[in-house]
C-alpha cells in the first residue's frame, strides 16, 4: 500500500541555517504530494503541495520538488527562523483514480534556536 | 464557523466506557475525515465521508469504533468499551475539493484511565 517515510528528528538548527527534511514515498501510480506543518498549540495545516512529477511546491520560503525518479519530496528552506519551529509531516494522496485519502508520514520535529 | 470545530477538546474516561467525539466541519465542505494521532506519530487514517456516506472506513481498528454523519455536515466518532490503547488525539478534517488539501480541527485529546 501507499506509504511515506521521513527523516527522523528532532532536528535542531541555528537561525538562518539551511534546512532539509527528507521524504520518500511508496505509491502506485502518480500520487499528489504534500507537506503539512503543526506549530506548537495549533492544528495541522497545509504548507505546500505538488501534483505531478517535476512540480515545485513553495510557500513561506519553503520549497519541495516532486521527484518521480527517486520517489522523493524533500522539504528545503534557505534560511530558517525561530518561528519555523514546528513538526513537519510529509503526506501523499491519490492516485487520481481514487478519492483523496491522505496518508501521513511520522513527522519531523524542527527546533530553531536564536 | 471559520474553521473545523471539535468538541470536547479533552475527554477523560474510564476503561470500558462509551465516548462520543464531535466534529463540525467548515460549511460547504462535503468531504470529512477522522484521523488518530499518537504522541510522536503522524496522523493515522480512520474513516472518510463523502456527504452522508462512509466512503472508506478501512482505517477503523475494530468494531468498537463507529462514525456517523447523518446530514452530511456534523460527524460523530463513537468508541465503545474504551481501552487504554485508545488514548490519543482524535483529529477531524474537512475538504471542499478532491485535491488533498485538508483543513484540520484542533483535535480531541482522549485519555482512557
Amino acid at each position: 500500500g501507499n506509504s511515506v517515510t521521513q527523516m527522523e528528528g528532532p532536528v535542531t538548527l541555528s537561525e538562518e541555517a539551511f534546512l532539509t527534511i527528507n521524504c520518500t514515498y511508496t505509491a502506485t501510480g502518480y500520487p499528489s504530494l504534500f507537506w503539512y506543518v503543526q506549530y506548537p498549540g495549533e492544528g495541522l495545516q497545509l504548507l505546500l503541495k505538488a501534483t505531478k512529477a517535476d512540480d515545485k511546491g513553495s510557500n513561506k520560503g519553503f520549497e519541495a520538488t516532486y521527484r518521480k525518479e527517486t520517489t522523493s519530496f524533500h522539504l528545503e528552506k534557505g534560511s530558517v527562523q525561530v518561528s519555523d519551529s514546528a513538526v513537519y509531516f510529509c503526506a501523499l494522496s491519490g492516485p487520481k483514480t481514487s478519492y483523496d485519502k491522505v496518508i501521513f508520514g511520522p513527522g519531523t520535529s524542527l527546533s530553531v534556536i536564536p | 464557523g471559520a474553521g473545523v470545530s471539535q468538541t470536547p477538546s479533552n475527554k477523560v474516561t474510564e476503561k470500558g466506557k462509551y465516548v462520543e467525539l464531535r466534529c463540525d466541519p467548515i460549511s460547504g465542505h462535503t468531504a470529512l475525515y477522522w484521523y488518530r494521532q499518537s504522541l510522536g506519530q503522524g496522523p493515522e487514517f480512520l474513516i472518510y465521508f463523502q456527504g452522508t456516506g462512509a466512503a472508506d472506513d478501512s482505517g477503523l481498528p475494530n468494531d468498537r469504533f463507529f462514525a456517523v454523519r447523518p446530514e452530511g455536515s456534523v460527524s460523530t466518532l463513537k468508541i465503545q468499551r474504551t481501552e487504554r490503547g485508545d488514548s490519543a488525539v482524535y483529529l477531524c478534517a474537512s475538504s471542499q475539493n478532491r485535491d488533498g488539501k485538508l483543513f484540520f480541527g484542533s483535535g480531541t485529546q482522549l485519555s482512557v484511565l
